[in-house]
């Protein structure tokens, strides 16, 4: 089984300032993919970006990019130029390749605050 | 965009009460999930279903059941709510292939069961 860990319940960061958000994850898998999804307050779960085991070029969605470690089993979270929108809930996912249904392992979650 | 939609967002019942959560999704995928969400445990996955009238259990089904008689469709069904249920239920569909297939989620049902 997969378990995924994120080992700060909450962070904070000024406005215009980066954050990094960890997570590390244990499997034997060797194809899997890994996400970071965002849950404003009051509003529905949304991804933010996502990444293919396989790849070796960590993936990058405009402020948001990870720091992809896979012989670490580490995945982390880096936002640039953080906004008062970025004030959310990351969730840090694991999905096994393969397979009929794209099963979501997650963490327990990072709750940012951005702050003027 | 994808739209899925939970039928309540608020929801209150009673101890032994039979309750539905229902989810509707309207990109004709496959995959449909109710997920629970608790705070310092994350999202824990109750069912999920990759196709009508499949489904299959998730980490945490004791409680639980889920019906999917249309391929948009699927619901959550606690045969006798109890309080330690009371919590918020996501909604999420994708479709099979996934990289090519995230998760969508639906706004929530925040359930309390008094």
């Amino acid at each position: 089984a997969q378990t995924v860990t994120q080992s700060q319940p909450e962070m904070s960061v000024q406005e215009a300032e980066t954050v990094t958000l960890s997570c590390t994850y244990d499997t034997s898998e060797n194809n899997y993919y890994l996400f970071w999804y965002k849950q404003p307050p009051s509003r529905q779960m949304i991804l933010v970006i996502r990444q293919e085991a396989y790849k070796q070029q960590n993936a990058t969605e405009n402020r948001f990019s990870v720091n992809f470690q896979k012989a670490a089993k580490s995945f982390s979270l880096k936002i640039s130029d953080s906004q008062l929108g970025d004030t959310a809930m990351y969730f840090c996912a694991f999905m096994k390749g393969g397979g009929t249904a794209s099963k979501l392992t997650f963490g327990t979650g990072t709750r940012l605050q951005v702050t003027l | 965009d994808v739209k899925v939609t939970q039928s309540s967002r608020y929801l209150v019942k009673r101890t032994g009460e039979k309750v539905f959560l229902e989810c509707v999704q309207d990109m004709d995928h496959e995959n449909m999930f109710w997920y629970r969400q608790d705070p310092g445990l994350g999202l824990r996955l109750i069912y999920f279903s990759y196709d009508v009238k499949m489904k299959e259990k998730g980490d945490i089904p004791e409680g639980y059941s889920v019906s999917r008689e249309k391929k948009e469709r699927f619901s959550l069904i606690l045969e006798s709510a109890s309080t330690n249920q009371t919590s918020m239920y996501l909604c999420a569909s994708s479709w099979t292939g996934g990289l090519l297939g995230p998760q969508h989620f639906g706004d929530g049902t925040r359930l309390s069961i008094l």
